[in-house]
């Protein structure tokens, strides 16, 4: 069974840029969570989507924002990269039936913002 | 406010040497509590749900034990190849929301 994926594996930008990653989930899973990660506050929850509907969201601001489509796959979008949105960003996909159905991360995109 | 602290940040052991990882957190509602290991450039690996107080659960050199304010990891007899960054989370019924800990990062010395 194939796990979950995500695309690109690395990008490089510049302030100012924007940015769309991409994440495949395990199928038969509804279910995908985004989560930025930092040597400094670790795993921060970005949003949830179910059934193309975000269900929860972090504290982050609205320049981070995702969509999920009807076969599950899911992209996030960053408009206006800074500096400090250089990070680690990991997908979890999971059934979705219940929230605290297990959760498969992908292997993550990693992004430097210069 | 939820949070979840995970001690010691880093942790060298000797190869056969036993020793337990702590993950203390305040949550409003607990609905379960995440264990996952996550290797370098890796994504996190899932390996044990614990939902209430008293329950353990136990995979190879692994065991995981949950009480009202905390959880350790115990690992037994570790291997150079149990090295990587073991993180902690918990799923609050109060905000819907996965919390993490920043992790404990595991060497095992051969």
């Amino acid at each position: 069974k194939a796990g979950v994926t995500q695309t690109p594996r690395y990008l490089i930008k510049t302030r100012g840029q924007q940015v769309t990653l991409s994440c495949s989930p395990i199928s038969g899973h509804r279910s995908v969570s985004w989560y930025q990660q930092t040597p400094g506050q670790g795993l921060q929850f970005l949003f949830e989507y179910f059934s193309e509907t975000q269900r929860n969201k972090g504290n982050f601001p609205g320049r981070f924002s995702g969509r999920q489509f009807s076969n599950s796959r899911s992209e996030m979008n960053v408009s206006t990269l800074e500096l400090g949105d250089s990070a680690l960003y990991l997908c979890a996909s999971s059934f979705g039936g219940s929230h605290t159905d297990t959760q498969y991360f992908g292997p993550g995109t990693r992004l430097t913002v210069l | 406010e939820d949070q979840v602290t995970q001690s010691p940040e880093a942790l060298r052991l000797q190869e056969g040497e036993s020793s337990s990882l702590n993950c203390s957190y305040t949550v409003s509602g607990l609905r379960g509590l995440f264990w996952y290991r996550q290797d370098p450039g890796k994504g996190p690996e899932f390996l044990f749900t614990l939902y209430s107080a008293g329950e353990e659960k136990e995979k190879e050199r692994l065991k995981a034990t949950l009480t009202k304010k905390e959880s350790f990891l115990h690992i037994t007899a570790p291997k150079p190849e149990d090295s990587a960054t073991y993180l902690c989370a918990v799923f609050s019924g109060g905000t819907y929301k996965y919390i993490f800990g920043t992790g404990t990062r595991l060497k095992v010395l051969a």
